[in-house]
């Protein structure tokens, strides 16, 4: 069974910008979360989508949001870039809740300029 | 201050027991998840225990869990160099139908022969 993935695998955006990153679930598994990892912050945890709906929010502003397609992949987008939005974003998928075994991708490292 | 908190760093002799410690805030907790996250790779669970034990074993990795204090351990026998990485505990909340986590620092494992 293929893991999680995500694309894109490295990204670099400057100030302003608005950025997209995508993230496949494991086949099978309706809830996908994000997490958000810095060195000064840790792992945070964005949202968790399941069934196409937002279920769970952290405490992100509304720069940050994402969404969930039919067949359980998910986006998350950041607008109006900042510098402390630099980054590795993470997703992670289980069966049915964010409280089951979660699987991770490998993220998408984001470098804001 | 930090719901979940771990020291930061531990360094120890290949074939020793490594013992990693977090503390945690909420006793409503159910799930109290590790997990491992070597360099450039995402989070990979090593186990879990619900709150309603005291003791777990997998094969190296004993988890101990002493609910009155709030602590949470990780015992790993026989450390060896390929345990070098970042360990974090979290915990899980249940909201919204589901779990949210919130994930310690992590804590760097640094495996020396």
């Amino acid at each position: 069974k293929a893991g999680v993935t995500q694309t894109p695998r490295y990204l670099i955006k400057t100030r302003g910008q608005q950025v997209t990153l995508s993230c496949s679930p494991i086949s099978g598994h309706r809830s996908v979360s994000w997490y958000q990892q810095t060195p000064g912050q840790g792992l945070q945890f964005l949202f968790e989508y399941f069934s196409e709906t937002q279920r769970n929010k952290g405490n992100f502003p509304g720069r940050f949001s994402g969404r969930q397609f039919s067949n359980s992949r998910s986006e998350m987008n950041v607008s109006t870039l900042e510098l402390g939005d630099s980054a590795l974003y993470l997703c992670a998928s289980s069966l049915e809740f964010a409280g089951d075994e979660q699987f991770f991708g490998p993220g998408t490292r984001l470098t804001v300029l | 201050g930090e719901d979940v908190e771990q020291s930061l760093f531990l360094s120890v002799r290949e074939g020793d027991s490594s013992v990693i410690n977090c503390t945690y805030t909420d006793s409503s907790s159910t799930y109290l998840y590790w997990y491992k996250q070597e360099p450039g790779a995402g989070l990979q669970l090593l186990t879990y225990i619900f709150s309603n034990m005291d003791m777990k074993q997998d094969q190296r990795l004993t988890v101990l869990l002493n609910k009155k204090d709030k602590h949470l351990s990780l015992r790993i026998a026989d450390t060896q160099t390929g345990d070098s990485a970042i360990y974090f505990c979290a915990e899980m909340k249940a909201s919204g139908g589901s779990y949210i986590p919130t994930f310690g620092r992590g804590t760097s494992l640094i495996v020396h022969p």
